[in-house]
């Protein structure tokens, strides 16, 4: 079994803040994706990083493939309360997709 | 990116009733499709893999004999909960790997509410 370990599982922070959050395994990964959540409906892909070492900027979102491909960070810069939500790694391994357990944050005004 | 359509959004049933769940992709086809289950403020939790034209793969600790999933094409895939009972009720999600674009990427349906009474 591929374990994803995302951290950390809770963040509460206020707005203009800046937080990063990981994704760490042991295994090496062909791809890992990130995906966001809101209540009641299903994840969106935000961005997928393919190459050991690869920086993807999407606005105040910056992710970072490990050099590795064993880890990711995700980075947002002066979070708005917009931004609360889960957000959810998953690193792809042939035909396997492995999550991780998710981080619910939370951007209070 | 790539759509992914679930139907129902909701369903309320009642216990013992039988429920499906469709998901379909809309844009491209998909030959891999899986199935989560969603339990409140929680991540997702894998129940099984759906391969277009062969018997789905479970994960340990999910009757296969009560969540029947169906790949009978390549953009199409269904969840049937058989006798569902109130424990049952939870948020079902699925999501549908694409052929096209970069390695692995996954979209997802909208969720389906099933609340069991």
């Amino acid at each position: 079994t591929q374990l994803l370990e995302q951290s950390p599982q809770f963040l509460s922070i206020q707005e203009g803040e800046n937080l990063t959050v990981y994704c760490n395994s042991s295994s090496v990964f062909s791809s890992l994706q990130w995906y966001r959540q809101e209540p009641g409906e299903g994840p969106v892909l935000l961005v997928t990083v393919v190459t050991g070492g690869e920086v993807k900027k999407l606005k105040r979102l910056t992710f970072q493939f490990g050099d590795a491909r064993k880890d990711s960070s995700l980075h947002i810069t002066a979070a708005q309360p917009g931004d609360t939500g889960l957000y959810l790694c998953a690193g792809a391994k042939g035909n396997m997709l492995t999550f991780g357990g998710g981080t619910r944050l939370m951007v209070k005004p | 990116g790539a759509v992914v359509s679930q139907h129902p959004s909701w369903v309320i049933c009642k216990s013992g009733t039988s429920v499906k769940i469709e998901c379909r992709s809309l844009d491209f086809q998909a030959t891999t499709m899986f199935w989560y289950r969603q339990f409140p403020k929680q991540s997702l939790m894998l129940m099984a893999t759906s391969n277009e034209g062969s018997k789905a793969t479970y994960e340990q600790g999910v009757e296969k004999d009560k969540f029947l999933i169906n790949h009978a094409s390549l953009t199409l895939s269904t969840l049937t909960v058989t006798s569902a009972h109130p424990e049952d009720s939870s948020f079902y999600i699925c999501s549908a790997r694409a052929q096209q674009g970069e390695v692995g990427e996954a979209f997802f349906g909208q969720g389906t509410r099933l609340t069991v009474v």
